[in-house]
Formats: structure tokens, C-alpha cells, sequence
């Protein structure tokens, strides 16, 4: 069983300040580490999947970096905006081969306060 | 952009009841994951396949069986349906196998067991 953790559960940001956050994941047997975006009553949305250490992914204001060697993940977001209220989830495969399942964190729920 | 279409969007049955749940990927998407969403829980993985055949399995219970078809779509078929069975249902699909694709998500099956 893998185990994904989140931190905080959740965040309050003023509209326009940079926030962020962090997934940790076990750094033994990595293969891959993805974040999604989930809006209330929609899908989630993949935004980045991350293999390599030391790697940085960006969209738009959104960016996440990548620590193998010690089992984290942060997601950047730069100048908040009000659509950025939803609930951010990483999440890791159980392994490399085949069409792996995802084992999800619990999320951080972002709320963009006017 | 077509997405993942899942149908239907909300189902309502009894105990010891079956069900059925349609899963329809991206065009030429070729991997379809199912996951369960239980009540204030995160997505649990449950069984997954690529080209019509079984790739992964999660915690799928032995009253659930699904198959992929030769359109590539999925159908996920539950049977002696429990009360703990209500949850959202999430078909994923993605280009693929290997843990660096995305998993592209639907809307998802809202179930209630009565």
C-alpha cells in the first residue's frame, strides 16, 4: 500500500497572494507523481505528472517541483485569483509497468478569499 | 476537446440489487481506469484495462466485475449491490499504458444504494 499525504488539508489565500503546498510520497520504488486540480461538481483535471528529480513543471501560474530523493512534491501558485478555489490532489501509481492505479493524498482544499 | 463520458450521471437502486456503469474514453484512448469515491474519502483505484484486457487490479470486490469492449469503451457491473456501495464512481482514461500518462477523468456515476 502506498502511502500519499497532503499538507495542510486545507488553505484560505487573500486574492493575489502566492501560496503553496506539499505532497509527500515513499521514496523507495518511485515511478511517477501526479497532481490534479478538482472543482466542485466537475472532474478532475490533470495539470502535471512529474518522473524526474529535481524536475519543474509550469502552467500559467501554476508550477510544481519535484524531490525524489526525499519523497516531496510542492505546487506552486503565483497571484491567486478567485478560479483558483478547488481541491488540489497528488497522487502516485503503484508501480511502472501496465496501466498502474492511482493511489490519491487527501488533498488540499483552496479557498481565494476576494 | 471530447473528454471521458460516463453514464449515467446518477442511479439510484435498492439492495441486493445490480447495476451497470458506462464508461466511454477520449477517442483513441486505449486504457480505462476505474476508481470508487466513498463519502468524504479520496478516489480509491479499482480495476483498470488496456486493449480489452485486465492490466491492473485495486480493490475491486468480488461482486464487481467490468470489461473493456472493442470500441475501447468500459463497463463496470455490480452485483448484489450493498448499502457501503454508494459512492462516486470515476472512469479515467489515458493514451496508453505507464505511469507518466495522465489520466484524463469523467464527470462520474453517482450511485445511491436504498
Amino acid at each position: 500500500i502506498l502511502n500519499v499525504e497532503q499538507s495542510p488539508q486545507s488553505l484560505h489565500v487573500q486574492e493575489g497572494d502566492s501560496t503553496n503546498f506539499t505532497c509527500s510520497f515513499p521514496s523507495s520504488n518511485f515511478y511517477a507523481l501526479h497532481w490534479y486540480r478538482w472543482e466542485t461538481a466537475k472532474s478532475p483535471e490533470a495539470l502535471f505528472v512529474m518522473t524526474l528529480n529535481g524536475d519543474e513543471k509550469k502552467k500559467g501560474r501554476i508550477s510544481a517541483t519535484l524531490n525524489t530523493k526525499e519523497g516531496y512534491s510542492y505546487l506552486y501558485i503565483k497571484g491567486s485569483q478567485p478560479e483558483d478555489s478547488a481541491t488540489y490532489l497528488c497522487a502516485s501509481p503503484y508501480s511502472g509497468g501496465g496501466a498502474d492505479g492511482l493511489t490519491f493524498g487527501k488533498g488540499t482544499h483552496l479557498i481565494i478569499q476576494p | 476537446a471530447a473528454g471521458v463520458i460516463q453514464s449515467p450521471r446518477h442511479l439510484i437502486k435498492e439492495k441486493r440489487e445490480t447495476a451497470t456503469l458506462k464508461c466511454y474514453p477520449i477517442p483513441r484512448h486505449d486504457t480505462v481506469y476505474w476508481y470508487q469515491q466513498g463519502p468524504g474519502q479520496d478516489p480509491q483505484f479499482l480495476i483498470s484495462f488496456y486493449e480489452k484486457m485486465q492490466s491492473d487490479k485495486g480493490s475491486i470486490p468480488d461482486r464487481f466485475s467490468a470489461q473493456q469492449f472493442s470500441d475501447y469503451h468500459s463497463e463496470l457491473n455490480m452485483s448484489s449491490l450493498e448499502l457501503g456501495d454508494s459512492a462516486l464512481y470515476f472512469c479515467a482514461s489515458s493514451l496508453g499504458t505507464g505511469s507518466y500518462q495522465p489520466q484524463h477523468f469523467g464527470d462520474g456515476t453517482r450511485l445511491s444504494i436504498l
